[in-house]
């Protein structure tokens, strides 16, 4: 009955390739959000879903791209990845103006 | 858009004692305000939330947390620190209207025997 699940729980990969992040909700909540928290533990939102349709954008490389194909998944396709991309990737939903629920976040090493 | 600050990189107490972490936010009207704590390894789990209302929030694990106007703030506090409680502490701020979340840099707390 987990509430926000994501997989793989740990990547390791190659620079250069790409992957992709699988992130699903069954709270039922129509948004949905990506989050990088890097090494120092600073936790950057990076894209936002509400209905399918993104509402939040913010500066992240055009290597990224968010793909939701229902209100319960937003994936997160890298690529071409950079060692900068290591880091922790959480995915979070909530229903419009509501607290986040986070997933167990998804950490990714890029050698 | 709005944004969070928490002084205290890292704060240690010792267990019993009693804990403040601090949170100021700067956002042109009344916030939603919340506090998060994330373990070692794990997600960010929510330990309270201000919308409105009675200014004196209580969470989860014993937390409670004071919405101050007039200081743009919103410390979290524990009367009595439990070794459990090691963690890392973010205070977020979101707006009223899309939800759009900005977490401060987080304190990490450790708790010494």
């Amino acid at each position: 009955d987990t509430a926000v699940s994501q997989t793989p729980k740990y990547l390791v990969t190659q620079m250069g390739n790409d992957k992709s992040i699988k992130c699903e909700q069954n709270l039922g909540h129509d948004t949905m959000y990506w989050y990088k928290q890097d090494s120092k533990k600073f936790l950057k939102i990076m894209f936002s879903y509400n209905n399918k349709e993104l509402i939040i954008n913010e500066t992240v490389p055009n290597r990224f791209s968010p793909k939701s194909p229902d209100k319960a998944h937003l994936n997160l396709h890298i690529n071409s990845l950079e060692l900068g991309d290591s880091a922790v990737y959480f995915c979070a939903s909530s229903l419009r103006a509501g607290e986040q629920f986070f997933g167990p976040g998804t950490r990714l090493t890029v050698l | 858009a709005q944004s969070v600050t928490q002084p205290d990189i890292h704060i240690t107490v010792s267990e019993g004692a009693s804990l403040e972490l601090r949170c100021n936010y700067s956002y042109g009207a009344t916030p939603y305000l919340f506090w998060y704590v994330q373990s070692p390894g794990q997600g960010l789990q929510l330990l309270l939330k201000y919308f409105s209302g009675d200014t004196l929030v209580q969470g989860i694990k014993g937390f409670e947390a004071e919405f101050k106007r007039s200081q743009s703030s919103f410390n979290l506090r524990k009367p009595s620190v439990h070794w459990s409680d090691a963690a890392e502490y973010f205070c977020a701020v979101a707006s009223t209207n899309n939800n759009d979340m900005r977490f401060g840099a987080g304190t990490r707390l450790t708790v010494k025997p």
